[in-house]
């Protein structure tokens, strides 16, 4: 079983609904949750970040933490074709230790 | 704040040779760092993980004799890839962190475009 786990996809989504990005980890010990966005050729940029049960937002995104299911999501409302790109689901013990990837969900929004 | 700056950021080198791939925190101490290596489509692996002034610990399936890792100070560690072939022809990403009082998160360098011919 990977560590994280997420649906490789593709997702399409059409401009202007919701893309629901999902992710799944194995080690109940996890703290610390992250989603990176990563286009093509790049190196991953910080969406969200989220430590503790519940939803939290930002703009457009909203992470969601349940950490007694040991998932975590992400929602991108208003979908822009500028959103196309693969999202990373991260998970890390805390503090410094070390950052664990899914194998990210490749998203495209449709005009 | 938190800056990590990689470079080079592309490199091309002869089988054979090797490579230093050099990663610094610009405006903080990054007591912990990170590399990654990404194939084409798919995720980041994680390397190996360096704590300033200590031996590197690397995962599993990671030649620690051939992706030297120093973290001399807590502001660069450098990636050398020695005797290089074109099977470790990727994409190579280091990341840098802190230990302290709050979760500082997981800084990104822009990555490094390695191809060996």
């Amino acid at each position: 079983q990977k560590e994280v786990e997420q649906n490789s996809g593709p997702l399409s989504v059409p401009e202007g609904a919701i893309a629901s990005l999902n992710c799944t980890y194995s080690d109940r010990g996890s703290q610390s949750f992250f989603w990176y966005r990563q286009y093509s050729g790049k190196s991953p940029e910080l969406i969200m970040s989220i430590y503790s049960n519940g939803d939290k937002e930002d703009g457009r995104f909203t992470a969601q933490l349940n950490k007694a299911s040991q998932y975590v999501s992400l929602l991108i409302r208003d979908s822009q074709p500028s959103d196309s790109a693969t999202y990373l689901c991260a998970v890390s013990g805390g503090g410094a230790q070390k950052l664990v990837f899914g194998q990210g969900t490749r998203l495209t929004i449709n005009p | 704040g938190a800056v990590v700056s990689q470079h080079p950021s592309w490199v091309i080198c002869k089988s054979g040779t090797s490579v230093k791939i050099e990663c610094r925190s610009l405006d903080f101490q990054a007591t912990t760092m990170f590399w990654y290596r990404q194939f084409p489509k798919q995720s980041l692996m994680l390397m190996a993980t360096s704590n300033e002034g200590s031996k590197a610990t690397y995962e599993q399936g990671v030649e620690k004799d051939k992706f030297l890792i120093n973290h001399a100070s807590l502001t660069l560690s450098t990636l050398t890839v020695t005797s290089a072939h074109p099977e470790d022809s990727s994409f190579y990403i280091c990341s840098a962190t802190r230990t302290g009082p709050r979760n500082y998160g997981y800084t990104f360098g822009s990555g490094t475009r390695l191809t060996v011919v």
